[in-house]
């Protein structure tokens, strides 16, 4: 298979406090990234995507910065709340490949 | 607008088995994907169908096959089952190219 890695890395942060999740992807020529939140038991959620003539993007509490220099995508979530405990996965996409590769995944842990 | 569904979400087989699984993507959405969710390996692309077309296959056995019907509901089939094809498999839908995919619950697979 092609996704990366075999351990998943823990970010713990205190309820209230901003998350910041990296990822660093692996293809230079991929052009579309997706952040997706997984709660035990349920489908990866999508939250939020940015294309590759942008580097940054915001949403609903959450940011995405893409830096195409170092392939590296961040995901920032302000005031971090219970609910957002789950795991967190990035993708990638090129175009006309028609598949996307995914991280290793972050856990978030929230703290009460 | 109702989510992606996967029918079953619980499976139990045994080695040498066969299994059919089955997606029905959200309504409008033309692009099926596949994928197997492990703790060890993650999340590993296995197929995408555009309109009952395979557009890209992963690095899986051909064992593993699928296929799109004219309405775009897909399904995935696995023959001769191996103990270490116990996993979750997520099916994702999208418009096609780069949008965003939104995935099942998954069909949790275990094979005794």
């Amino acid at each position: 298979g092609e996704s990366v890695g075999l351990h998943l890395p823990t970010l713990s942060v205190q309820e209230g406090d901003n998350s910041i999740i990296n990822c660093a992807y692996s293809n230079s020529a991929s052009d579309y990234f997706i952040w997706y939140k997984q709660e035990s038991g349920k489908g990866p959620q999508f939250i939020i995507d940015i294309r590759s003539n942008m580097d940054k993007r915001q949403g609903q509490r959450v940011t995405v910065l893409l830096n195409k220099t170092v392939k590296h995508l961040s995901l920032q979530i302000a005031a971090t709340q219970p609910g957002d405990s789950a795991v967190y996965f990035c993708a990638e996409n090129t175009s006309g490949t028609y598949k996307y590769i995914f991280g290793t995944g972050t856990r978030l842990k929230v703290l009460a | 607008k109702a989510g992606v569904t996967q029918t079953p979400r619980y499976l139990i087989k045994t080695r040498g088995q066969q299994v059919t699984l089955s997606c029905s993507p959200i309504s409008g959405h033309r692009s099926v994907s596949w994928y197997q969710q492990t703790p060890g390996q993650g999340l590993q692309f296995l197929f995408e169908y555009f309109s009952e077309t395979q557009r890209n296959k992963g690095n899986f056995p051909g064992r593993f096959s699928g296929r799109q019907f004219s309405n775009s509901r897909s399904e995935m089939n696995v023959s001769t089952l191996e103990l270490g094809d116990s996993a979750l498999y997520l099916c994702a839908s999208s418009l096609g190219g780069a949008q965003p995919q939104h995935f099942g619950d998954g069909t949790r697979l275990s094979i005794l």
